[in-house]
Order: C-alpha cells, then structure tokens, then sequence
C-alpha cells in the first residue's frame, strides 16, 4: 500500500541555519510527491511538486526537494530559515489517479530567534 | 481570484446531532476533495466530487456523505455524530481530478463534538 513517512516529529533551528525536513515514500511506480506547508489555523499550501524529470525541483519561499528513487526519498531543503517558516510540513504522494493524496504525518518546524 | 472558502469557519454540536460544511471551489475548478485532519490520524482523504460525481471515497463510514452541485459547491455532511468526528475538516479544490494535480485548501472548519 502506498504510504509516506516522516520521520521526525518536530525539529527546532536557529534562525539562518539550514533545513532539511526527511520524507520517505512507499509506492510501486514512479510517485507524484509533493510538499505542503500549513500554518496554524489555516489551511495546507503547496511548496513544491515533482512528477518527472530533473530530480532537484524548485517550489516557493526559497525551498527545494530532491527526488531520490534509490532511497525512495524525497526531502525538504532551505539553505536559510526565516521566522516566518515556522509551521508544520507535509509530505505526500499522488495515487490512483485522483486527489485521493497520502500525506506523511507532519513535521513541526520550529525556528529559534 | 477568490480562494477556496469554508463555511461555517468553527462549529459546536453534540453527539448524536448531524452537521453539514459547505466548500466552495476557486473559480474554474470543477474538482473539490474532502480530509479530515486530526492530531491522532494526521490528514486522510475522505472523499473528491467532479462534475457532480464522487469519483473516489476514503475509508470512513457511511455516516459520512457528500454533494457537488452544478457550480461546483460542495457540502459535506455528518450524520449521527460521535465524539471522535472533532477535527479540522479541509476542502481542496483543483482544475481537474488527478494524482499530478496541484491542490488547493480552504482553511477549514473545525467541528468539536461535544
């Protein structure tokens, strides 16, 4: 069955520190994975996708995800945390060719001044 | 463009009462999905409408039902509430229904089952 891991709870950083959020998938085929981010009290928004292609995709606010099939990962990198990237991580794949998405279970980004 | 917006934003009920939640999509968008979202479960997929048709269901029981009307508005309803139903309740809207598809989420209700 397809599920998506992340492994760490919640992390804490200092602010300026690099980041790098864990996902692990399980799935058969080639997966769409994607990343949300969702603040308190709001809804979950898009960061980056991948589908295809170039295995170091581009997403919003400064972030990036490698792909990688030999480890059946895909994680979240900013070079640079700002305050402001406080809140909780989603990863997750596309399945069955719907929105039915599996998402991980979050990661809690905390960010030290 | 409007987002996807959520009504009611909160809501209180008790066991055994029924609720409905009502979505609307972003302009154009003619798929809209509905998760549950709660600390114990994290976020699981209930079910996606497009065209009026629910095209996927989640594994949740019958309890739980949907609708799509013909301008894509979506409500939810919960019937015969039970305690363990309280969760944020997010709506997902996108162009088309596809596992490549960007979604995008209204910010919820949150429903508390007292």
């Amino acid at each position: 069955a397809q599920s998506v891991t992340q492994p760490d709870i919640h992390i804490t950083v200092s602010e300026g520190a690099s980041l790098e959020l864990r996902c692990n998938y399980s799935y058969g085929a080639t997966p769409y994975l994607f990343w949300y981010v969702q603040s308190p009290g709001q809804g979950l928004q898009l960061l980056l996708k991948y589908f295809s292609g170039d295995t170091l995709v581009q997403g919003i606010k400064g972030f990036e995800a490698e792909f990688k099939r030999s480890q059946s990962s895909f994680n979240l990198r900013k070079p640079s945390v700002h305050w402001s990237d406080a809140a909780e991580y989603f990863c997750a794949v596309g399945v069955n060719n719907n929105n039915d998405m599996r998402f991980g279970a979050g990661t809690r980004l905390t960010v030290k001044p | 463009k409007a987002g996807v917006t959520q009504t009611p934003r909160y809501l209180i009920k008790t066991r055994g009462q029924q609720v409905t939640l009502s979505c609307s999509p972003i302009s154009g968008h003619r798929s809209v999905s509905w998760y549950q979202q709660t600390p114990g479960q994290g976020l699981q997929f209930l079910f996606e409408y497009f065209s009026e048709t629910q095209r996927n269901k989640g594994n949740f029981p019958g309890r739980f039902s949907g609708r799509q009307f013909s301008n894509s508005r979506s409500e939810m309803n919960v019937s015969t509430l039970e305690l363990g139903d309280s969760a944020l309740y997010l709506c997902a809207s996108s162009l088309v229904a596809a596992a490549n598809e960007k979604l995008f989420f209204g910010s919820g209700t949150q429903l508390s089952v007292l």
